[in-house]
């Protein structure tokens, strides 16, 4: 089956780093989307990942290896606004995005 | 950038009416048009696919009679709950792929819309 794996909180303090994993298991694999949903909001889009390595977009970052069925999302110089939940969505062979309840991000003065 | 604008934003309803949910593209053509829900605190669920001009794809133990979807134009698709009951509160989300693969592949969405049956 299809699977998705996150933690389910994490906790983390404003101005800090954090790193929110995520494992995968699809039938095929067509890439990968980090979405950031504030409560009550639509996803928003933060990175697409089809090639193993890492992407860097300002703040946030996210990695890929294909072969691990894993990837992470780098937060850095966390600010609150950043209290979100996080959502890892790897696209499977129909190109069909297979979503995880993602990782609640608690930020800390 | 691309984006999906979606109306309303929340609704409230009496049990047994139907509610639409409407969801533009407005600076692009949304061929496929996806509909979520979500409940609290759960992932988003898909429930059915749009294509232009076709009959929509459903998710298994979604209602294609209670979720009525029309996608009649490259820039409207459209999701009417039937008959709502309280169980069928939730946030819909509508979301269509943009660009080709490269920098700017991905899915937009919509605002979402909170229904609350009562």
């Amino acid at each position: 089956g299809q699977n998705i794996d996150q933690p389910t909180e994490m906790t983390a303090t404003e101005g800090a780093i954090v790193q929110i994993n995520c494992t995968y298991q699809t039938s095929g694999f067509n890439g990968l989307f980090w979405y950031q949903q504030h409560a009550g909001e639509a996803p928003t889009f933060l990175s697409y990942n089809v090639l193993d390595g890492l992407e860097e977009k300002g703040r946030f970052s996210s990695f890929l290896s294909r072969s691990k069925g894993y990837s992470y999302l780098l937060l850095k110089e966390l600010q609150m606004k950043d209290s979100a939940s996080y959502l890892c969505a790897p696209m499977d062979s129909n190109y069909q995005l297979i979503w995880g309840a993602g990782t609640k991000l608690i930020i800390k003065p | 950038g691309a984006v999906v604008s979606q109306h309303p934003s929340w609704v409230i309803c009496k049990s047994g009416t139907s509610v639409k949910i409407e969801c533009r593209s407005l600076d692009f053509q949304a061929t496929t048009m996806f509909w979520y829900r979500q409940f609290p605190k759960q992932s988003l669920m898909l429930m059915a696919t749009s294509n232009e001009g076709s009959k929509a794809t459903y998710e298994q133990g979604v209602e294609k009679d209670k979720f009525l979807i029309n996608h009649a134009s490259l820039t409207l698709s459209t999701l009417t709950v039937t008959s709502a009951h309280p169980e069928d509160s939730s946030f819909y989300i509508c979301s269509a792929r943009v660009g080709d693969r490269g920098p700017n592949y991905g899915y937009t969405f919509g605002s979402g819309t909170r229904l609350t049956v009562v």
